[in-house]
């Protein structure tokens, strides 16, 4: 069985602040994850995704997010924000093992201040 | 390819109607998922289908919910009779290969019930 935390249904922060959203997964096997993004009215995106090579994924729109096996994490980060980053993040986790089912996690919504 | 195409984008029906929503999930693409999102529980997982044949439907809340999927093409999420408690937006998306690939989203069906 899988299933995703993320920690923190609202996050908050100023205009050029560094963004970070957490996510700890657990799972019986090597794990896929995945970091979406959900603007207003519209469907999930993809934002970046570790399918077990580096460690330190890169993603659009300046996001990153780093796989740490020890600590089941896989946390979101982004060195300044924009007010354009606004919007809803999804930490999703699917793993090696056969189950090609997703599990979401429930969401963190990404508030920028000016 | 255009994406994962959801229509309606918007419904709006009475108590004890039928619905139906339609997806249209990007060619090739071999697995369909159909997601529930509502602010109190998230995204849930109804039902998805590989190489059209449904795997997994126990997220169907009960039997006035059913999808099918009669073609690579096609799907529809169909709900009798619709209750107020339905009221929610619709996900269709589809992936290749499932756990690896990352799920692309269709916009959703925003569906209200009075």
């Amino acid at each position: 069985a899988q299933s995703v935390t993320q920690l923190g249904s609202h996050v908050s922060v100023s205009e050029g602040a560094l963004v970070l959203l957490r996510c700890n997964y657990s799972s019986s096997v090597p794990p896929y994850l995945f970091w979406y993004v959900q603007y207003p009215n519209q469907g999930l995106q993809l934002l970046l995704k570790y399918t077990s090579a580096a460690t330190l994924v890169k993603g659009i729109n300046g996001f990153e997010a780093e796989f740490k096996k020890s600590e089941t994490s896989f946390h979101l980060t982004k060195p300044s924000a924009h007010m354009s980053d606004a919007a809803e993040y999804f930490c999703a986790v699917s793993d090696q093992g056969g189950s090609y089912i997703p599990t979401f996690g429930r969401g963190t919504s990404l508030i920028v201040h000016p | 390819d255009a994406g994962v195409i959801q229509s309606p984008r918007h419904e709006v029906t009475e108590m004890g109607q039928e619905v139906t929503l339609r997806c249209k999930p990007i060619s090739g693409h071999d697995y369909l998922f159909w997601y529930r999102q509502t602010m109190m529980r998230g995204l849930e997982l109804l039902i998805y289908f590989n190489n059209n044949v449904p795997i997994d439907d126990s997220g169907m809340p009960e039997d006035r919910f059913s999808a099918k999927m009669p073609n690579a093409s096609f799907s529809t999420l169909k709900i009798q009779p619709s209750e107020p408690r339905d009221s929610a937006v619709y996900f269709c998306a589809s992936s290749y290969q499932g756990a690896r690939t990352e799920a692309f989203f269709g916009q959703g069906t925003r569906l209200t019930v009075v």
